[in-house]
C-alpha cells in the first residue's frame, strides 16, 4: 500500500514564527507533490506543487522536496492566524492513473 | 477558482433510497475524481474518470457507481444509501493524469438518517 504521512498534530506556533510542515511518503516512485490547505467546512485549495529536490518558494511559503529520503515540506513564514488550518500533504504515485494519495493532514494553529 | 460546481451542496435523506451527486465542470479537463472526507479517514477516493465513459474504482468503491456522459459531468450515484456513507463529498479535476494538481469543487454534505 503506498502510503504519504504527515504528523497530524495539531502544531501550535504564534504569530510571526516560522510553521513546519513535514510529510514523508512510501513510493519512491512519485514525481510530483502538492500542498493543499483546507479551512474547518471548506474544501481543499491547492497551494504548493513541487516536482523536483531542493526548494519552491511562492510569497511566505516554501515547498522542499527530497526523493533521496522520501520527505516533503512545507515552511510558512510569518505566519498569521489566518494560516490556521489543515494542510494536506499529496503525491502521484508512480503508476500513470492520476490518482493522488493524500496524507491524514496536519492541523496548525497560528496564535496571536 | 476552477470551474467546478458540486450539487446539491447539502442533502439529508433515508436509509435505502438512492441518491444522485453531481459535479461539473467548465475547464474541460480529462480527469474527474469522488472522494469522501470522514474524520480519522481523511481524504478517500471513491472512484474516478479519465474519459468520457471511462471510469475505474478507487479505495472505497463499495455502494457507489459512477458515470461520465459528457466530460463537464461526473455524476456519483448511492443506490441504496446507509448510514455509513454520511460524509462530506468532494468532486476534483485534473488537466491530465501524471504530474498535474487535482482541484476541488466546494463539496456535498449528505446526511443519510
Amino acid at each position: 500500500q503506498k502510503e504519504v504521512e504527515q504528523n497530524s498534530g495539531p502544531l501550535s506556533v504564534p504569530e510571526g514564527a516560522i510553521a513546519s510542515l513535514n510529510c514523508t511518503y512510501s513510493d519512491r516512485g512519485s514525481q510530483s507533490f502538492f500542498w493543499y490547505r483546507q479551512y474547518s467546512g471548506k474544501s481543499p485549495e491547492l497551494i504548493m506543487s513541487i516536482y523536483s529536490n531542493g526548494d519552491k518558494e511562492d510569497g511566505r511559503f516554501t515547498a522542499q522536496l527530497n526523493k533521496a529520503s522520501q520527505y516533503v515540506s512545507l515552511l510558512i513564514r510569518d505566519s498569521q492566524p489566518s494560516d490556521s488550518a489543515t494542510y494536506l500533504c499529496a503525491g502521484h504515485g508512480s503508476s500513470n492513473t492520476g490518482k493522488l494519495i493524500f496524507g491524514q493532514g496536519t492541523t496548525l494553529q497560528v496564535k496571536p | 477558482d476552477a470551474g467546478i460546481t458540486q450539487s446539491p451542496r447539502h442533502k439529508v435523506t433515508e436509509t435505502g433510497t438512492p441518491v444522485t451527486l453531481r459535479c461539473h465542470q467548465t475547464e474541460n479537463h480529462r480527469y474527474m475524481y469522488w472522494y469522501r472526507q470522514d474524520p480519522g479517514h481523511g481524504l478517500r477516493l471513491i472512484h474516478y474518470s479519465y474519459g468520457v465513459k471511462d471510469t475505474d474504482k478507487g479505495e472505497v468503491s463499495d455502494g457507489y457507481s459512477v458515470s461520465r456522459s459528457k466530460t463537464e459531468d461526473f455524476l456519483l450515484t448511492l443506490e441504496s444509501a446507509t448510514s455509513s456513507q454520511t460524509s462530506v463529498y468532494f468532486c476534483a479535476i485534473s488537466e491530465s493524469g501524471q504530474l498535474a494538481p487535482q482541484h476541488f469543487g466546494d463539496g456535498t454534505r449528505l446526511s443519510i438518517l
